[in-house]
């Protein structure tokens, strides 16, 4: 069976800090990733998706950024985080091509920058 | 306007109610259909999908889509407390990228 693995689960940060967030998934091979944000009471912001090692997609312009270095592995990145990054940042992953467009989303990362 | 819209609640029934939950969309190239459910500070959980118009069962859930009225709803037999979340309802194109659309979601509360 898969497993989608985030870390941490929660993280205070200061303003102007770097952020580096991990997300890895176990039990398939070439998944669809992806990193959404989503503030207290809100819907899901879609910030990053990647279809592949190296491919890495922007739906919002900011000052995160996406790196996917192994099949299996997304991190999200920032170099200085700002007060507006704070919220709950989850992971998710989907098959590829037309086998199916249900996403599994990890436990979450809760992020307050102070 | 959003692409998918949601009632965002707050619904709060007495246990063993029957629930409706619903979302509308406005881009008919969506395809494939799916509720997931969110327990406060935990990542969404997937509940049902379906890519075809009229209903699917699991359980006491019910997922329905009409694509001619753009509509899509989630229906909860005997609700239970333990149903008590928020509902997002999601719908993807069929394209390589497997990116959804999600709805703002709806909370629930069902009273014991």
């Amino acid at each position: 069976s898969q497993t989608i693995h985030q870390w941490p689960a929660t993280l205070v940060q200061p303003v102007g800090s770097p952020l580096s967030l991990e997300c890895t998934v176990e039990g398939t091979s070439n998944p669809n990733l992806y990193w959404y944000r989503q503030a207290a009471g809100r819907g899901l912001q879609l910030l990053f998706y990647s279809v592949g090692i190296g491919q890495i997609s922007s739906e919002v312009p900011q000052n995160l950024s996406a790196s996917r270095p192994q099949d299996r592995q997304f991190i999200l990145s920032s170099k200085k985080l700002l007060l507006s990054d704070s919220g709950f940042y989850l992971c998710a992953w989907s098959r590829t091509g037309t086998s199916g467009y249900e996403q599994y989303f990890g436990p979450g990362t809760r992020l307050t920058v102070t | 306007q959003k692409e998918v819209e949601q009632d965002p609640g707050p619904l709060s029934v007495p246990e063993g109610a029957i629930v409706s939950l619903n979302c509308t969309y406005s881009n008919s190239a969506f395809q494939y259909f799916m509720w997931y459910r969110q327990y406060s500070r935990k990542g969404p959980e997937l509940l049902m999908y379906t890519y075809s118009s009229g209903n699917k069962e699991d359980g006491r859930f019910t997922a329905q889509v009409d694509k001619s009225s753009k509509y899509i709803s989630l229906f909860i037999r005997d609700s239970q407390p333990s149903d008590s979340a928020t509902y997002l309802c999601a719908m993807s194109r069929f394209t390589n990228a497997g990116k959804s659309t999600f709805g703002d979601g709806t909370t629930l509360t069902v009273k014991p």
